[in-house]
């Protein structure tokens, strides 16, 4: 399927456990991106990734950990999940020029409750 | 996403204007954006703005960009049952920045 998927779309998990969260994209954009959405906070920047091997931190990364080894993927792990981290999170991604050049497309989000 | 600030909430008529105000604080920001969300599902652009126009016009759509006061703002008209979202307004801070702050979002109720 051609665009940006993200799974599980759903995800139950306890406190303490580790969880990661796929997102693969089809386009080949330089940059990807991992938001959190909670209530009153719009959307956060968790980490964002400039190309393969380069990841840098957003706004609250702590208790995140992500990887780009190749361009299309970026996970996003919780290494220990807690209360706190039952979120909705949304990866994204921008072509570095072209068409797609500032416009940020995002997946439909993956679900995470942590118990 | 503090530093973008929007109503939580708006009501409006169907058939009616509806206009959703954003503020944003950085002055050199490049882009401005406007985002929808429908319930369930990721967040769709509907359109940008580049920081040097005052205005643009889509359709329905219409975008006012107040630099001096750093207020952007989303008309959309004839306002129809299937504009019940969440809008978000975001900013691009300046070029070779590709992160966008977003707003805290805006929803949007239809009042048939």
């Amino acid at each position: 399927d051609a665009g940006i998927t993200q799974s599980p779309r759903y995800k139950i998990t306890e406190t303490g456990r580790q969880v990661t969260l796929m997102c693969h994209q089809t386009w080949s954009h330089s940059y990807m991106f991992w938001y959190r959405q909670d209530l009153g906070h719009g959307l956060r920047l968790i980490y964002y990734s400039a190309a393969a091997d380069i990841t840098d931190k957003g706004e609250v990364p702590d208790g995140y950990v992500v990887s780009r080894s190749k361009t299309e993927n970026f996970p996003l792990t919780l290494e220990s999940a807690t209360r706190s981290q039952t979120s909705v999170y949304f990866c994204a991604s921008m072509d570095a020029g072209g068409a797609g050049a500032n416009v940020l497309t995002f997946g439909a989000g993956s679900r995470l409750t942590v118990l | 996403g503090e530093d973008v600030e929007q109503s939580l909430f708006l009501s409006v008529r169907e058939g009616d204007s509806s206009v959703i105000n954003c503020t944003y604080t950085d002055s050199s920001s490049t882009y401005l954006y406007w985002y929808k969300q429908e319930p369930g599902a990721g967040l769709q652009l509907l359109t940008y703005i580049f920081s040097n126009m005052d205005m643009k016009q889509d359709q329905r759509l219409t975008v006012l960009l107040n630099k001096k006061d750093k207020h952007l703002s989303l008309r959309i008209a004839d306002t129809q049952t299937g504009d019940s979202a969440i809008y978000f307004c975001a900013e691009r801070r300046d070029f070779g920045n590709e992160k966008l702050t977003f707003g805290t979002g805006t929803r949007l109720t239809i009042i048939p």
